[in-house]
């Protein structure tokens, strides 16, 4: 029962350097999304999918990139990181008619 | 657009007391799923309900029950004899129900209420 599997936990980056967050599930979900969780402002949308090869921004788009080159897998990728990309970054996943699963979240500091 | 407001940012409450959340949402969909999450120190997002518009039946689950009015567009939580276990940031989220396009099926959420019990 792995449902979404994120990785990694904790990330330390420098600002400029680049990195990529992990998700992958195995619910067979269309639907993949990564949120950003920052002290008092929800959690809100930086890129999603609707299946392999489909992929959209949401509400904080800049400086993310993603791709979904599977079903089970969709990749957060961070080019060039800023402080301003210090958060807690989740990974979920649903199908049309289910609630969002969600990983265990990453918490990642750009110094 | 879609939109979910949760007014109260934090509640302190004493243990045994009830408490109730406050959700209220904003959406042009006729259809739609309301959802809410718990978010305990740990971290993790732990899910609690889903409701789909049109069965405006109340629910309760345990200690837990949700209010569903469609008319003025709330779907309030209340939390019956809280526990110290029951401190916790609570989101609401609303996502649509059939695909429309863009955004579809992603989760809107309010910005959370921060409940601490204390014993």
């Amino acid at each position: 029962n792995a449902g979404v599997t994120q990785t990694p936990k904790f990330q330390v980056l420098k600002t400029g350097q680049s990195m990529t967050l992990q998700c992958a599930q195995d619910m067979n979900h269309e639907y993949m999304s990564w949120y950003r969780q920052d002290p008092g402002m929800g959690l809100r949308l930086i890129h999603y999918s609707v299946g392999a090869g489909i992929t959209d921004q949401g509400e904080v788009p800049n400086g993310y990139n993603v791709s979904r080159s599977t079903t089970e897998d969709f990749p957060l990728r961070l080019l060039s990181a800023a402080p301003s990309q210090t958060s807690v970054y989740f990974c979920a996943s649903r199908s049309h008619n289910t609630e969002a699963f969600f990983g265990q979240g990453t918490r990642l500091t750009v110094v | 657009a879609q939109k979910v407001t949760q007014a109260q940012t934090e509640i302190s409450v004493v243990e045994k007391e009830d408490v109730t959340l406050d959700c209220v949402y904003e959406t042009r969909d006729t259809t739609y799923y309301l959802f809410w999450y718990k978010q305990p120190p740990s971290g993790e997002l732990v899910f609690l309900i889903r409701r789909n518009s049109f069965d405006e039946q109340n629910e309760i689950s345990g200690r837990y029950s949700w209010n569903f009015q469609k008319s003025t567009s709330s779907f309030n939580f209340t939390i019956t004899a809280s526990q110290v276990v029951d401190s916790a940031v609570y989101f609401c989220a609303l996502s649509e129900v059939t695909y429309s396009g863009a955004g579809s099926y992603q989760l809107t959420f309010g910005k959370g209420t921060k409940l601490s019990v204390i014993p």
